[in-house]
């Protein structure tokens, strides 16, 4: 079965304290790995898609990764308006249960 | 106005009453969906409208219907729910050349938070 496991299920940062959010998926033909970003109270916004293994994106401080079996999305001297609930996603649309990132000033 | 629109913001409502959501996209898209999501819980996809398509996800209760009259119009309607259906209900829409769940991202709206008491 499809499925799409994320970790860890929240991360307390410093400011300026890099870290990786993971993304493992199990799923039959990749067609697309999906990051996104949500805050309290608002819908998922859409950050970054990956379609193939070794692709990489960027977007500030955030950076995507893809491996055949897992997406990383580094964050780099984050600051306390990155936090937020990180979710992926994978093919139909199938996502994890997201990472709740908290940065501390 | 722009993006995906959902009203109401909040909606209480008793067992018993029969009640609507309401999404709205001004983006141009073709495909549609709602999604519920509950606390440390994946988002559930619940129904996709696309190319006059519907697609359901089994699981989903009776008590759930939706209504997609045009592309930029989709509806839920609720009726008899449950305690356990309250969550916040997500719509997004994509642009699905192909059918839905093609390769392109979701925009979504800002939900309704809905509480069954």
């Amino acid at each position: 079965e499809d499925q799409v496991t994320q970790s860890p299920e929240a991360l307390r940062l410093q400011e300026g304290e890099s870290s990786s959010l993971n993304c493992s998926y199990t799923v039959s033909g990749l067609r697309g790995l999906f990051w996104y970003r949500q805050d309290p109270g608002k819908g998922p916004e859409f950050l970054f898609t990956l379609y193939s293994a070794g692709e990489e994106k960027e977007k500030e401080r955030l950076k995507a990764t893809l491996t055949k079996k897992e997406s990383f999305l580094h964050i780099t001297a984050p600051k306390p308006e990155d936090s937020a609930t990180y979710l992926c996603a994978a093919n139909d649309m199938r996502f994890g249960a997201g990472t709740r990132l908290t940065v501390k000033p | 106005e722009t993006g995906v629109t959902q009203t109401p913001r909040h909606l209480v409502m008793g067992m018993t009453n029969k009640k609507s959501l309401k999404c709205e996209q001004h983006l141009g898209h073709n495909a549609m969906y709602w999604y519920k999501q509950s606390a440390k819980k994946p988002l559930e996809l619940m129904f996709v409208y696309s190319l006059e398509e519907r697609v359901e996800n089994n699981s989903v209760p009776s008590r759930f219907s939706p209504e997609c009259p045009n592309s930029s119009h989709l509806f839920l309607h609720l009726h008899t729910l449950q305690p356990e259906d309250s969550a916040l209900y997500l719509c997004a829409s994509s642009q699905a050349p192909d059918g839905p769940f093609y390769n392109s991202p979701l925009h979504f709206g800002n939900g309704t938070r809905l509480t069954v008491t």
